[in-house]
């Protein structure tokens, strides 16, 4: 099966700064690579997607780049404001009809004011 | 759009009690429902997959006489956990995805039920 890992498990970042969250996954034909943001009690919430089929996408201050050869994708968060606090997952998704998400471990991001 | 309700938010039972959990999904249909389990400070573990109309897939260690799934139709789901133990306090959630777009594998997930067994 798949197997997704996540780095780091924390990150403090000065407001304004820049936050990388790395993650690798195991099974080449992983396909669909989400990532969630999930405050404390709260439901995770989608913030940003990418498809084996494209390297980068972007969206406002939120960017995730794919690397297919390296088996490992990474969010970005530029700019980072208060409100960025919080946990993030990454996940992968085999497809094929294996419709399964397999989570990273999380990351806490802590944005210091 | 895309907005998937559980009820309830948060449950607190006795130990040996029977707790059930509802998952639907309110602006359209989900052909696959996914239950998930999330302890304290860790990461979301599928727990089973759901599909109307279907038996439930559990992941392996998931015992499925404990937890019971029943997906009766195309917007809700309900996960049972029987004869609950305090080792079953956990923040469960669901997800679901839409199943009349054939190229999404997009999931959206529930609020979560906290279950706390005394």
């Amino acid at each position: 099966g798949e197997n997704v890992e996540q780095h780091p498990s924390t990150l403090s970042v000065q407001e304004g700064d820049s936050a990388v969250i790395k993650c690798t996954y195991s099974d080449s034909a992983s396909n669909y690579f989400p990532w969630y943001k999930q405050e404390l009690g709260k439901r995770p919430q989608l913030i940003i997607d990418i498809r084996s089929n494209v390297g980068e996408k972007k969206d406002q201050r939120i960017a995730v780049t794919l690397n297919k050869t390296a088996k490992h994708f990474s969010l970005h968060i530029t700019e980072t404001q208060p409100e960025d606090s919080a946990v993030y997952f990454c996940a992968a998704l085999l497809g094929f009809g294996n419709e399964k998400l397999t989570f990273g471990t999380g990351t806490r991001l802590t944005i210091i004011p | 759009g895309a907005v998937v309700s559980q009820h309830p938010s948060w449950v607190i039972c006795k130990s040996g009690t029977s707790v059930k959990i509802e998952c639907r999904s309110l602006d359209f249909q989900a052909t696959t429902m996914f239950w998930y389990r999330q302890f304290p400070k860790q990461s979301l573990m599928l727990m089973a997959t759901s599909n109307e109309g279907s038996k439930a897939t559990y992941e392996q260690g998931v015992e499925k006489d404990k937890f019971l799934i029943n997906h009766a139709s195309l917007t809700l789901s309900t996960l049972t956990v029987t004869s609950a133990h305090p080792e079953d306090s956990s923040f469960y959630i669901c997800s679901a995805r839409d199943g009349q777009v054939a190229s999404t594998d997009t999931q959206y997930f529930g609020p979560g039920t906290r279950l706390t067994v005394l």
